[in-house]
């Protein structure tokens, strides 16, 4: 159990574009989800948290106007990168947390990796 | 002082060593532990989950929570090839809506 997908798992786009990733809980639901950015040898960096029906809350320095947090569903939360440039390429993870079975914690996708030319 | 502190590495042992991975944390609020594995170009993998102080073991795995110096560890035994990976330590505090803070993480490699 506790499985999250994400998808695509790979995106090359132009700059200026917009980038779409899916972050989905497949065999739990999921109040909360999050958004992390890592960089190549670097730990993870918590974006954004998103509570399903509610606005996302950000983290200091992140701009919720380029990265668009979406909690439509308990197992859906969607990341729009808008305008997407070269300095936004990164692997993007999401996680899900999972209550009321004793592990409350948090359940990672594979990840996201995003290349802008 | 960062509230995670981890080192990062590298770490590399031959095969069949006992690895130690260890973390502090000065926020004394923290109240779950846990340990993920993380292996190249993946998200990471949830390994071992402590709730407060004390020892917890699976399989090959052992993680230690000693509050009292903030200080956790994460024990592998008879360590194999496949091992080889980041390993990253997590914590949270009690009604954090789950957020974790996470140490930077560690890069083990175990040679054949």
């Amino acid at each position: 159990g506790a499985v999250v997908s994400q998808h695509p798992s790979r995106v090359i786009c132009k700059s200026g574009t917009s980038v779409k990733i899916e972050c989905r809980s497949l065999d739990f639901q999921a109040t909360t989800m999050f958004w992390y950015r890592q960089f190549p040898k670097q730990s993870l960096m918590l974006m954004a948290t998103s509570n399903e029906g509610s606005k996302a809350t950000y983290e200091q320095g992140v701009e919720k106007d380029k990265f668009l947090i979406n909690h439509a569903s308990l197992t859906l939360s969607t990341l729009t990168v808008t305008s997407a440039h070269p300095e936004d390429s990164s692997f993007y993870i999401c996680s899900a947390s999972r209550a009321g079975l004793g592990r409350e914690t948090q359940y990672f996708g594979p990840g996201t990796r995003l290349l802008v030319l | 002082q960062k509230e995670v502190e981890q080192d990062p590495g590298p770490l590399s042992v031959p095969e069949g060593a006992i690895v130690s991975l260890n973390c502090t944390y000065s926020n004394s609020a923290f109240q779950y532990f846990m340990w993920y594995r993380q292996y190249s170009r993946k998200g990471p993998e949830l390994l071992m989950y402590t709730y407060s102080s004390g020892n917890k073991e699976d399989g090959r795995f052992t993680a230690q929570v000693d509050k009292s110096s903030k200080y956790i560890s994460l024990f592998i035994r008879d360590s194999q090839p496949s091992d080889s990976a980041t390993y990253l330590c997590a914590m949270r505090v009690e009604g954090s809506n789950y957020k974790l803070t996470f140490g930077k993480g560690t890069l083990l490699t175990v040679n054949p």
